[in-house]
Parts: C-alpha cells; structure tokens; sequence
C-alpha cells in the first residue's frame, strides 16, 4: 500500500490565485480530514469527510472547499489564495473514527501564498 | 477533550529509555489516549493509543496511571531518529468528535 499520498509536494501561489491539493488513499478508509499546521503551532482541523459524498467543516474551514466524490480521493480547493493561507497542509485517514482506530498522515503540501 | 500538560522539551541519549511524560487530569471516562509524533517535516505519525489498560507494540510503551489523570510513553531503546515532537492527545473516541487537538508537544532530542 503506498498509504496516504498528497501532491504536490511545494507550491507557490500568487494572491488571488486558486489551486487543488490532492490527497489519496488506498486503504479503503471511511475518515478522511485535511489539516493546516502553522510555523510552532499545532495542527489544525479544515474539513473533514465520513464517507463519499459527505463532508463538513472543521475549524478554521473559511476559504477553503472539499469535496468526496470516492472512497479514495479527498481534494482540498483554495478559491482565492491569501498569504494567511501559507502554511504546511496535511490529508489524514482513518479506516473510522469509531473506537480507537489511528489515523494515517500523509508527507504534507508546503503552500507560500506571496 | 480533555485539555493535555507536556513539557516543551527533553533530552534523552542514545540506547536508553526516554520517558516522556503527559497530565490530562480532566479526562473522562470514555476519553482514549493517543500519542503521536512528528519527525521534521513529515507528517504526524501514530505511536500507541490506550484507554485504561497498559499498552505496548513495536514501537512504545504506554503508561497509564490508575486515576487515568496521567500517562507516560516510554520508547525502550531510543535512536537518533526517535528525536521528534511527541504529541498526547486525549479524544472520544467516536460519535461526532473526528479531529485530533494537537497542542504544542514534547520535543525529543535524543544525543549521541
């Protein structure tokens, strides 16, 4: 199993511009959730979905869309990228969020917004 | 979820067991808690999680007081690629809680 996989890897926006993270999984996971982790902080919850075809808002959710068209795929679109919005991204996955089942973190996105 | 107390940093050397240390004394009943870490640059890593009872895998020990307000993860032999930031979390497990609260974590250094 490759796992949790994200692309790009690197990028750089200008303000204004919009771009689609990828994130996919082949472990046939349910959970799937998109976090941002900021210079010194910790992680923070964007969007997270339950299963194709649903998903909702974490908590810093504004600017940012998703949507779970399968099982295996979980993009993350920023509409108008803004320099707040530079940061390291994170995909995660869960086989559920039931019980104590762990979750599996993807290599990250480097986003600078300029 | 239960708020966590970890101390910023620890120093550990190489070959010996690094305790780390971790206080959520309002946890509940049925709070789980999870550890993770975090190797520069990459993404989080799951560790071991546990509810009440003691826990080991391949990777680490967890400890977990009988008043459940304190645990300690133990990595038996550390190496130089354990230094990371080690994250407790504690979380229901289920029903509409789906994030993990990352605070700020434990920064391992482990010393040749």
């Amino acid at each position: 199993n490759a796992g949790v996989t994200q692309t790009p890897k690197f990028q750089v926006l200008k303000t204004g511009q919009s771009m689609t993270l990828q994130c996919a999984q082949d472990m046939n996971h349910e959970y799937m959730s998109w976090y941002r982790q900021d210079p010194g902080m910790g992680l923070r919850l964007i969007h997270y979905s339950v299963g194709a075809g649903i998903t909702d808002q974490g908590e810093v959710p504004n600017g940012y869309n998703v949507s779970r068209s399968t099982t295996e795929d979980f993009p993350l679109r920023l509409l108008s990228a803004a320099p707040s919005q530079t940061s390291v991204y994170f995909c995660a996955s869960s086989y559920s969020i039931v019980g104590g089942n762990e979750q599996f973190f993807g290599p990250g996105t480097r986003l600078t917004v300029l | 979820d239960a708020k966590t107390t970890q101390p910023p940093s620890m120093d550990c050397a190489e070959g010996r067991a690094a305790n780390l240390p971790c206080n959520h004394s309002t946890i509940s009943g049925n709070e789980y808690v999870y550890w993770y870490r975090q190797i520069h640059s990459q993404g989080p890593q799951y560790i071991i999680h546990g509810l009440k009872n003691n826990e080991t895998n391949e990777m680490a020990s967890l400890i977990i007081t009988e008043d459940r307000k304190s645990s300690t993860l133990i990595l038996p032999h550390a190496t130089l690629r354990d230094t990371a930031v080690y994250y407790c979390i504690v979380r229901v497990a289920g029903g509409s809680n789906y994030k993990l609260t990352f605070g700020k974590g434990t920064l391992l250094t482990v010393n040749p």
